[in-house]
Protein backbone atom coordinates (compact mmCIF):
# COMPACT_ATOMS: atom_id res chain seq x y z
CA UNK A 1 0.00 0.00 0.00
CA UNK A 2 1.02 3.63 -0.93
CA UNK A 3 2.01 6.00 1.86
CA UNK A 4 -0.07 8.58 0.71
CA UNK A 5 -3.09 7.79 -1.49
CA UNK A 6 -5.23 9.89 -3.92
CA UNK A 7 -8.06 9.73 -6.71
CA UNK A 8 -6.15 10.80 -9.04
CA UNK A 9 -8.72 12.38 -11.19
CA UNK A 10 -9.27 14.17 -13.87
CA UNK A 11 -12.19 15.91 -12.15
CA UNK A 12 -13.61 18.34 -14.86
CA UNK A 13 -16.30 20.58 -13.15
CA UNK A 14 -17.84 23.84 -14.19
CA UNK A 15 -17.33 27.09 -13.06
CA UNK A 16 -18.77 27.64 -10.30
CA UNK A 17 -19.32 24.52 -8.44
CA UNK A 18 -18.13 22.56 -5.19
CA UNK A 19 -15.50 19.91 -5.80
CA UNK A 20 -13.71 18.00 -3.11
CA UNK A 21 -10.18 15.67 -2.64
CA UNK A 22 -9.83 13.38 -0.71
CA UNK A 23 -6.13 11.59 0.52
CA UNK A 24 -5.60 8.83 2.52
CA UNK A 25 -2.31 8.12 4.32
CA UNK A 26 -1.12 4.35 5.91
CA UNK A 27 0.95 5.75 8.55
CA UNK A 28 -0.80 6.54 11.85
CA UNK A 29 2.24 8.36 12.97
CA UNK A 30 2.16 11.01 10.43
CA UNK A 31 2.29 14.58 12.15
CA UNK A 32 1.88 17.42 9.45
CA UNK A 33 -0.70 17.18 6.67
CA UNK A 34 -0.25 20.24 3.50
CA UNK A 35 -2.22 20.59 0.37
CA UNK A 36 0.07 21.83 -2.84
CA UNK A 37 -1.07 22.68 -6.02
CA UNK A 38 0.81 22.20 -9.22
CA UNK A 39 0.20 23.90 -12.44
CA UNK A 40 0.68 22.32 -15.42
CA UNK A 41 4.98 22.22 -16.30
CA UNK A 42 5.50 24.08 -13.34
CA UNK A 43 6.56 23.50 -9.75
CA UNK A 44 4.53 22.61 -6.64
CA UNK A 45 3.44 25.46 -4.16
CA UNK A 46 1.93 25.31 -0.75
CA UNK A 47 -1.68 25.53 -0.89
CA UNK A 48 -2.44 25.20 2.82
CA UNK A 49 -2.17 23.15 5.71
CA UNK A 50 -3.83 21.16 7.23
CA UNK A 51 -5.31 21.56 10.94
CA UNK A 52 -6.88 19.05 13.48
CA UNK A 53 -9.60 21.60 13.63
CA UNK A 54 -9.66 21.99 9.99
CA UNK A 55 -9.17 25.39 8.16
CA UNK A 56 -10.10 27.44 5.90
CA UNK A 57 -8.44 30.08 3.33
CA UNK A 58 -11.30 31.89 1.09
CA UNK A 59 -12.82 29.69 -0.71
CA UNK A 60 -10.94 26.87 0.43
CA UNK A 61 -11.26 24.33 3.47
CA UNK A 62 -9.15 21.93 4.25
CA UNK A 63 -9.76 18.96 7.07
CA UNK A 64 -8.10 16.25 8.70
CA UNK A 65 -9.67 12.92 10.33
CA UNK A 66 -6.81 11.19 12.07
CA UNK A 67 -9.46 8.49 13.01
CA UNK A 68 -9.92 7.35 9.87
CA UNK A 69 -6.49 8.54 8.40
CA UNK A 70 -7.52 10.90 5.80
CA UNK A 71 -7.19 14.44 4.30
CA UNK A 72 -9.78 16.45 2.67
CA UNK A 73 -9.93 19.35 0.56
CA UNK A 74 -12.79 21.53 -0.43
CA UNK A 75 -12.80 23.97 -2.87
CA UNK A 76 -16.35 26.18 -3.54
CA UNK A 77 -17.39 28.59 -6.39
CA UNK A 78 -14.44 27.02 -8.69
CA UNK A 79 -12.87 29.40 -11.15
CA UNK A 80 -11.22 28.50 -14.35
CA UNK A 81 -7.56 29.59 -12.27
CA UNK A 82 -8.41 27.05 -9.91
CA UNK A 83 -7.00 24.19 -12.98
CA UNK A 84 -4.31 22.49 -11.77
CA UNK A 85 -2.81 19.12 -9.90
CA UNK A 86 -3.49 18.95 -5.92
CA UNK A 87 -1.00 17.10 -4.05
CA UNK A 88 -1.63 15.43 -0.62
CA UNK A 89 1.59 15.93 1.21
CA UNK A 90 2.03 13.94 4.95
CA UNK A 91 5.31 14.48 7.14
CA UNK A 92 6.55 12.49 10.01
CA UNK A 93 8.94 14.10 12.20
CA UNK A 94 12.19 11.87 12.96
CA UNK A 95 11.26 9.73 10.20
CA UNK A 96 14.49 9.47 7.37
CA UNK A 97 11.82 10.02 4.87
CA UNK A 98 10.37 13.35 6.39
CA UNK A 99 8.11 14.24 3.89
CA UNK A 100 5.94 12.07 1.35
CA UNK A 101 3.78 13.76 -1.81
CA UNK A 102 0.94 11.81 -3.00
CA UNK A 103 0.70 11.45 -6.86
CA UNK A 104 -1.61 14.41 -7.07
CA UNK A 105 -5.38 14.68 -8.50
CA UNK A 106 -5.87 16.86 -11.92
CA UNK A 107 -8.95 19.60 -11.68
CA UNK A 108 -9.95 21.14 -14.82
CA UNK A 109 -12.78 23.85 -14.47
CA UNK A 110 -14.65 24.17 -17.56
CA UNK A 111 -16.38 27.50 -18.46
CA UNK B 1 13.73 37.46 -2.39
CA UNK B 2 15.18 35.27 -5.56
CA UNK B 3 13.54 31.88 -5.50
CA UNK B 4 15.33 28.76 -5.69
CA UNK B 5 17.66 28.74 -8.92
CA UNK B 6 17.93 25.45 -10.85
CA UNK B 7 19.57 24.70 -14.21
CA UNK B 8 19.77 23.60 -17.03
CA UNK B 9 16.07 24.00 -17.50
CA UNK B 10 16.14 21.08 -20.04
CA UNK B 11 18.28 18.51 -20.79
CA UNK B 12 18.19 15.88 -23.61
CA UNK B 13 20.88 12.90 -23.82
CA UNK B 14 21.13 9.74 -24.80
CA UNK B 15 21.53 6.70 -22.37
CA UNK B 16 24.64 5.29 -20.64
CA UNK B 17 25.72 9.48 -20.83
CA UNK B 18 26.10 11.38 -17.68
CA UNK B 19 24.29 14.83 -17.28
CA UNK B 20 24.67 17.04 -13.82
CA UNK B 21 22.40 19.42 -12.37
CA UNK B 22 22.71 22.36 -10.50
CA UNK B 23 20.80 24.43 -7.76
CA UNK B 24 21.18 27.47 -5.57
CA UNK B 25 18.70 27.12 -2.71
CA UNK B 26 16.96 30.48 -1.61
CA UNK B 27 19.72 32.40 0.92
CA UNK B 28 20.11 31.40 4.51
CA UNK B 29 17.88 27.80 3.75
CA UNK B 30 19.51 25.36 5.44
CA UNK B 31 17.47 22.51 4.16
CA UNK B 32 17.84 21.45 0.51
CA UNK B 33 16.26 19.00 -1.24
CA UNK B 34 16.37 16.61 -4.54
CA UNK B 35 12.83 15.28 -5.77
CA UNK B 36 12.48 13.43 -8.46
CA UNK B 37 8.72 13.92 -10.72
CA UNK B 38 7.64 11.31 -12.93
CA UNK B 39 5.28 12.53 -15.41
CA UNK B 40 1.81 11.39 -13.58
CA UNK B 41 3.42 11.13 -10.23
CA UNK B 42 4.23 13.25 -7.14
CA UNK B 43 7.24 14.35 -6.35
CA UNK B 44 9.69 11.64 -4.80
CA UNK B 45 12.81 12.48 -2.17
CA UNK B 46 15.85 11.79 -4.19
CA UNK B 47 18.24 13.35 -0.87
CA UNK B 48 17.97 16.00 1.58
CA UNK B 49 20.64 17.66 2.74
CA UNK B 50 20.91 19.81 6.52
CA UNK B 51 23.90 22.52 5.45
CA UNK B 52 26.46 20.54 3.83
CA UNK B 53 25.56 17.02 5.18
CA UNK B 54 23.45 14.15 4.09
CA UNK B 55 19.87 13.90 6.08
CA UNK B 56 18.19 10.77 3.92
CA UNK B 57 19.26 9.51 1.19
CA UNK B 58 17.63 6.20 0.88
CA UNK B 59 15.79 6.37 -2.48
CA UNK B 60 18.66 7.85 -4.08
CA UNK B 61 19.90 4.76 -6.66
CA UNK B 62 23.83 5.14 -5.81
CA UNK B 63 24.53 3.41 -8.35
CA UNK B 64 24.23 5.41 -11.03
CA UNK B 65 22.96 9.25 -8.84
CA UNK B 66 25.54 11.31 -6.69
CA UNK B 67 24.69 14.28 -5.25
CA UNK B 68 26.99 17.19 -2.88
CA UNK B 69 26.60 20.01 -1.25
CA UNK B 70 29.89 20.90 -0.65
CA UNK B 71 29.47 24.28 1.05
CA UNK B 72 26.12 24.30 2.30
CA UNK B 73 25.23 26.22 0.01
CA UNK B 74 24.55 25.19 -3.72
CA UNK B 75 24.14 21.69 -5.02
CA UNK B 76 25.01 19.33 -7.60
CA UNK B 77 22.84 16.29 -8.66
CA UNK B 78 24.70 13.77 -11.14
CA UNK B 79 23.41 10.93 -13.12
CA UNK B 80 25.98 8.54 -14.70
CA UNK B 81 24.76 6.68 -16.94
CA UNK B 82 21.75 7.84 -17.49
CA UNK B 83 18.70 5.31 -18.06
CA UNK B 84 15.59 5.69 -20.09
CA UNK B 85 13.16 5.42 -16.60
CA UNK B 86 15.63 8.33 -15.61
CA UNK B 87 13.58 10.85 -17.70
CA UNK B 88 11.51 12.83 -15.38
CA UNK B 89 11.73 16.95 -14.22
CA UNK B 90 13.97 17.15 -10.86
CA UNK B 91 13.26 19.51 -8.50
CA UNK B 92 15.44 21.43 -6.20
CA UNK B 93 13.40 22.66 -3.29
CA UNK B 94 14.44 24.58 0.11
CA UNK B 95 13.67 25.43 3.59
CA UNK B 96 14.73 27.87 6.10
CA UNK B 97 13.07 24.97 9.41
CA UNK B 98 15.78 22.88 10.58
CA UNK B 99 14.10 19.31 10.85
CA UNK B 100 11.21 20.43 8.49
CA UNK B 101 7.42 20.85 8.83
CA UNK B 102 6.28 23.53 6.79
CA UNK B 103 6.47 24.83 3.52
CA UNK B 104 9.18 23.72 1.06
CA UNK B 105 10.22 26.15 -1.88
CA UNK B 106 10.58 24.61 -5.38
CA UNK B 107 12.79 25.86 -8.37
CA UNK B 108 10.71 25.17 -11.49
CA UNK B 109 12.91 22.15 -12.06
CA UNK B 110 15.68 20.74 -14.59
CA UNK B 111 13.56 17.96 -17.63
CA UNK B 112 15.66 15.50 -18.49
CA UNK B 113 14.80 13.36 -21.45
CA UNK B 114 16.86 10.50 -22.07
CA UNK B 115 16.95 8.56 -25.36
Amino acid sequence: RKEVEQDPGPFNVPEGATVAFNCTYSNSASQSFFWYRQDCRKEPKLLMSVYSSGNEDGRFTAQLNRASQYISLLIRDSKLSDSATYLCVVHRSGSARQLTFGSGTQLTVLP
Amino acid sequence: EAGVAQSPRYKIIEKRQSVAFWCNPISGHATLYWYQQILGQGPKLLIQFQNNGVVDDSQLPKDRFSAERLKGVDSTLKIQPAKLEDSAVYLCASSPRVGLAGELFFGEGSRLTVL
